[in-house]
């Protein structure tokens, strides 16, 4: 059974950093794309990084190319979304999903809250 | 950029048919595919169709997903409506390398 736990959410200050996992269980991470999309309060989805578990492909959407980061541990079936220079406008739960194709999620984990605020 | 657009609500009956729409700007919206989340209060969204018309196992086939060409739009059809259903939905899609996503119908069971 698939299960994706997203973890490391919570209140940070604007300016600041946050680093977020993901642990994924029931699968090999190494044999999918992975992704990370998150939903500010009361809005809808946006995506805001999809990549490779198995290569070097990452793809980040504009809004946080430059400021996100994400990156992989395959011996701990995990993935990570490393975020800096956070503003208001980052506030969102954030999911991480795991990928059928590079363009379509199958499972979704419970989100983890991030809140900016001073 | 394309844009997909959804209706802000829709409501059925339970038992009864309903579909939802998402219409894709520009570009054709058969040459990428069309994906539909469910996302109840308070939930996480979970995936009830991929790859225009593909459901993950589990999902009941109340469900099914389908594209015209004709106006450039997919849709979701589900039958059968039960008060369960009642969610928001969205669609989502990409082009070379950005995914987008529609703005989401909230679906009332009532």
């Amino acid at each position: 059974q698939v299960q994706l736990v997203e973890s490391g959410g919570g209140l940070v200050k604007p300016g600041g950093s946050l680093r977020l996992s993901c642990a994924a269980s029931g699968f090999t991470l190494n044999n999918y794309y992975m992704a990370w999309i998150r939903q500010a309060p009361g809005k809808g989805l946006e995506w805001m990084s999809y990549f490779s578990s198995s290569d070097d492909s990452i793809y980040y959407a504009d809004s946080v190319k430059g400021r996100f980061t994400v990156s992989r541990d395959n011996a701990k079936n995990s993935v990570y979304l490393q975020m800096s220079s956070l503003g208001a406008e980052d506030t969102a739960i954030y999911y991480c999903a795991r990928l059928r194709a590079w363009y379509a999620v199958v499972d979704w984990g419970q989100g983890t809250l991030v809140t900016v605020s001073s | 950029n394309f844009r997909l657009t959804q209706p802000p609500s829709v409501s059925a009956s339970p038992g009864k048919t309903v579909t939802l729409s998402c219409t894709r700007s520009s570009g054709n919206i058969a040459s990428k595919y069309v994906q539909w989340y469910q996302q109840r209060p308070g939930s996480a969204p979970t995936t009830v169709i991929y790859e225009d018309n593909q459901r993950p196992s589990g999902v009941p086939d109340r469900f099914s997903g389908s594209i015209d060409s004709s106006s450039n739009s997919a849709s979701l059809t589900i039958s059968g409506l039960k008060t369960e259903d009642e969610a928001d939905y969205f669609c989502q899609s990409y082009d070379t390398l950005n995914w987008v996503f529609g703005g989401g119908t909230k679906l009332t069971v009532l």
